[in-house]
């Protein structure tokens, strides 16, 4: 079982939509979680970060924790064409872990 | 203006050639990683440095070398020991190692075989 698991996409949904990603992960002693948005060839740069059970939301993006089902989501509300990437999960627990990724695009 | 550098953008390794990779970061980080990506893969880490003069291996250390001689950077050197060393390099750093600390990356290195 990979340490933590996201749906590799593509996800495609039209602008104006909610875009919504899941991960998984396996160690329940995991701490902190993010999201990290990447662009084609460019590297990571994060969106967002929680570390409570629960949602927290900054502007369109709203990152849902649920630490008993092992479970970190991102929600992008009005989806835009510039949402279009790779959306990176990571957890933290001794050290970073990184999903896969999921691609994203969102269609005019 | 603070940040992580990274350079060169793109590197090109003969066969049996060392070649190395900087980073730099002027943000007063004391944490700093080495990541490898390869296509439709996440990050894995190469090597850490919590502190200056120390570091640790990641899950695939073989074959890469580091030093940490200053808290500003955290070079990478790509031995000719690795064989399949063409992917994008990745250099974080974060306010201190470990636990709920932000990484923030640099800008990358790609890194082909010629």
């Amino acid at each position: 079982q990979k340490e933590v698991e996201q749906n590799s996409g593509p996800l495609s949904v039209p602008e104006g939509a909610i875009a919504s990603l899941n991960c998984t992960y396996s160690d329940r002693g995991s701490q902190s979680f993010f999201w990290y948005r990447q662009y084609s060839g460019k590297s990571p740069e994060l969106i967002m970060f929680i570390y409570s059970n629960g949602d927290k939301e900054d502007g369109r993006f709203t990152a849902q924790l649920n630490k008993a089902s092992q479970y970190v989501s991102l929600l992008i509300r009005d989806s835009q064409p510039s949402d279009s990437a790779t959306y990176l999960c990571a957890v933290n627990v001794n050290d970073m872990r990184f999903g896969a990724g999921t691609r994203l695009t969102v269609k005019p | 203006d603070g940040g992580i550098t990274q350079s060169p953008k793109y590197l090109f390794r003969k066969e049996g050639q060392n070649v190395t990779l900087s980073c730099e970061q002027n943000l007063n980080h004391d944490a700093m990683y080495w990541y490898r990506q390869d296509p439709g893969q996440g990050l894995r880490l190469i090597y850490y440095s919590q502190i200056v003069n120390d570091f640790q291996k990641g899950d695939i250390a073989e074959g890469y070398s580091v030093s940490r001689e200053k808290k500003e950077s955290f070079p990478l050197t790509v031995t000719s020991a690795q064989k399949n060393p063409t992917a994008f390099y990745l250099c974080a750093s974060s306010i201190a190692g470990l636990g709920q600390n932000i990484q923030y990356f640099g800008a990358g290195t790609r890194l082909s075989v010629l």
